[in-house]
This record gives structure tokens, sequence and C-alpha cells, in this order.
């Protein structure tokens, strides 16, 4: 069946450094790929969106490209703020099952001044 | 436009009971999805409706059902709560119809304790 496999956390980056948060995936069909973030006391936003191979989402400086030969979607990030501290959440909808998303466990990031 | 809202925030309840949590989707949106958070963990789907209709269902029992009321906002109830039904409760609305992506708005979430 159709999962997400996410990088375990909690993360721990300093202002400015460098963010990558490691997704794979197994789907059955054609999926579109997401990241939500969940702030401390809120619930998920989405962050960004691709849909089709090789797609490229990108929002408030992070990026993600679909990778279908690696079957990743991987988050990055030039450089982090304290703002960012937050879980990260990597997603599928499955054209199969395209009513049902999957999640990942969350990846928690804290980023220190 | 108005988000998606949740009630009640909070619920406590013992084992055996039952409950209700409730959704108002967003403006516009006639698909709303139940997930349920666990601490720690990743939301899982429990069920979406469509128009109404139940639009696919994920892997929980029975004593998990809902309704969609005709202004498209939505209920979960859970007969005979165990302590297994901690978690936080999100809903997501959406518009659209099945087998196509359509973009998810969540709202805040339910957090219901089971003692």
């Amino acid at each position: 069946g159709d999962s997400v496999t996410q990088m375990e956390g909690p993360v721990t980056l300093s202002e400015e450094a460098f963010l990558t948060i490691n997704c794979t995936y197994t789907a059955t069909g054609y999926p579109s790929l997401f990241w939500y973030v969940q702030y401390p006391g809120e619930g998920l936003q989405l962050l960004l969106k691709a849909t089709k191979a090789d797609d490229k989402g990108s929002n408030k400086g992070f990026e993600a490209t679909y990778r279908k030969e690696t079957t990743s979607f991987h988050l990055e990030k030039g450089s982090v703020q304290v703002s960012d501290s937050a879980v990260y959440f990597c997603a599928l909808s499955d054209t199969d099952t395209g009513n049902q998303f999957y999640f990942g466990t969350g990846t928690s990031l804290t980023v220190i001044p | 436009e108005t988000g998606v809202t949740q009630s009640p925030t909070h619920l406590i309840k013992t084992r055996g009971q039952q409950v209700t949590l409730r959704c108002s989707s967003q403006s516009g949106h006639n698909t709303v999805s139940w997930y349920q958070q666990a601490l720690g963990q990743g939301p899982q789907f429990i069920f979406q409706y469509y128009r109404e209709e139940e639009n696919g269902r994920g892997n929980f029992p029975p004593r998990f059902s809902g309704l969609q009321f005709p202004n498209y906002s939505s209920e979960l109830n859970v007969n005979a709560l165990e302590l297994d039904d901690s978690a936080l409760y999100l809903c997501a609305s959406s518009r659209g119809t099945s087998h196509s992506y359509n973009e998810q708005f969540f709202g805040p979430g339910t957090r219901l304790t089971v003692l």
C-alpha cells in the first residue's frame, strides 16, 4: 500500500544553517506530494506541493523536488530562521485513492539563535 | 473567507462513552476529511465525505462514524471509547470530486483525552 517514510527527528539547527529533511514514498499510482507544517498549538498548513515528476515546489524559502527515480521529495531550505521551528510532515495523495492523504510521522525542527 | 473550524477544542471522556466532534468546512468546499493524529505521529486518515456521502475510509473500526450536512459541515462520532482513541482529531476541507487532487485545508483540531 501507499506510504511515506520521513527522516526521524528531532532536528536542532542554528539560525542560518542549511536544512534538509528526507522523505521517500511508496505509491501504486501517480501521487501528488506535499509538505505540511504544524506550528505549536495549530493545525497543519500546506507548505508546498508538487503534482508530477520533476516538479519543484517552493514557498517561504523552502523547496522540494519530486524525484520519481528515487521516489523522494526531500525538503530543503538554505538558511533557517527561529520562526521555522515547527513539525514538518511529508504527505502524498495517490491518483488511485485521490481522496486519501498519507502522512509521514513528522520531523520536529528547532532553530536556535 | 472563513477557514476550517472545529469544536470543541478540548474534550475529556471516560472509556465506553461516546463522543461527537464537529467541523465547519471552508466556504465553497464540499468535501470533508477526518484524521486522527496520535501524539508524536502523523495524521491517519479516518474517512472522507463528499456531498453528504462517505467517499473513502481508512483502517478504522465501525465505531468511528460520520455525517456530512447539506451545508457541508461534518460530524465525527466515536462510540465505545477506548484509551487508544486519545488523540488530536483533525478535520480538513477541500473543493472538488473524488479521484483528483484537491488541496486540503486543515482546522486546528480537537484534542480528545480518554481516561
